[in-house]
C-alpha cells in the first residue's frame, strides 16, 4: 500500500460527459502528479501541483483541468469526454518538489482510476 | 513524446533465469528510475540511479547507467514467477523535476 488513495476505482460514462477523479496523497507529501496510461500512448505526464500551486504541465488537454486543495488532496476534472479519453488515470505523490537541479525523487503511485467512455 | 524507450517490449523466461531490460533516453538527465507495474495496478518504485553513478544494486536488482550512450539496464537475477510484471524506466530531464516514462517491458516468468 503506497498510501496514495484514488477514487473512484472504476468509472463508466458517455461521450460528452464530465467526470472528476480524486486523489489523496501520502500523509505529508506536498507534490501531486497526474498521469494518464493508455495502450497506445503509454504513461503520459499530465500535470503537477506542489502545495496548492501548479508546478509543471505536460500533455494535458484543454478539456482537462486539475487543482490541489489546502488539505493537499487533488482533483482531475475531465470534460467533454471522448472515446479516446478512456484510460487509466494515476495520481502520484512525493514529499517535495526537489527542483530542476536535483531532479525528481521517488514517486508513490495510487492504484489508479479506470475511466471507460462509451 | 516518450523520453525513455525500453527494450525488449516483451520478455519471457523461466524461473531461476536472469532478466535484462534496457532503456534508452534522449536528453541529459538528473536521475533515472525504474518502476514495476503489476497488471492494471499502480506503479511501484524499484530503484533510482543518479546521473553521476554507474551502477547500483538493490537485492536481486542491478541497474547500470551509461550517460555517454544515454542508456540504462535493469538486471533481475534468479527470477521468480512473482517478478511477472511490466517494468518502466523513468527519467527527469535536466532542469525539470517531473518524470517521463517509457512504454515498458512486459516480463513473464514461467514456473
Amino acid at each position: 500500500d503506497s498510501g496514495v488513495t484514488q477514487t473512484p476505482k472504476h468509472l463508466i460514462t458517455a461521450t460528452g460527459q464530465r467526470v472528476t477523479l480524486r486523489c489523496s496523497p501520502r500523509s505529508g507529501d506536498l507534490s501531486v502528479y497526474w498521469y494518464q496510461q493508455s495502450l497506445d500512448q503509454g504513461l503520459q505526464f499530465l500535470i503537477q501541483y506542489y502545495n496548492g500551486e501548479e508546478r509543471a504541465k505536460g500533455n494535458i488537454l484543454e478539456r482537462f483541468s486539475a487543482q490541489q486543495f489546502p488539505d493537499l488532496h487533488s482533483e482531475l476534472n475531465l470534460s467533454s469526454l471522448e472515446l479516446g479519453d478512456s484510460a487509466l488515470y494515476f495520481c502520484a505523490s512525493s514529499p517535495q518538489d526537489r527542483g530542476g537541479l536535483v531532479g525528481a525523487g521517488e514517486l508513490f503511485f495510487g492504484e489508479g482510476s479506470r475511466l471507460t467512455v462509451l | 513524446s516518450q523520453q525513455g524507450e525500453e527494450d525488449p517490449q516483451a520478455l519471457s523466461i523461466q524461473e531461476g533465469e536472469n532478466a535484462t531490460m534496457n532503456c534508452s533516453y534522449k536528453t541529459s538527465i538528473n536521475n533515472l528510475q525504474w518502476y514495476r507495474q503489476n497488471s492494471g495496478r499502480g506503479l511501484v518504485h524499484l530503484i533510482l540511479i543518479r546521473s553521476n553513478e554507474r551502477e547500483k544494486h538493490s537485492g536481486r536488482l542491478r541497474v547500470t547507467l551509461d550517460t555517454s550512450k544515454k542508456s540504462s539496464s535493469l538486471l533481475i537475477t534468479a527470477s521468480r514467477a512473482a517478478d511477472t510484471a511490466s517494468y518502466f524506466c523513468a527519467t527527469d530531464a535536466r532542469g525539470y523535476s517531473t518524470l517521463t516514462f517509457g512504454k515498458g517491458t512486459m516480463l513473464l516468468v514461467s514456473p
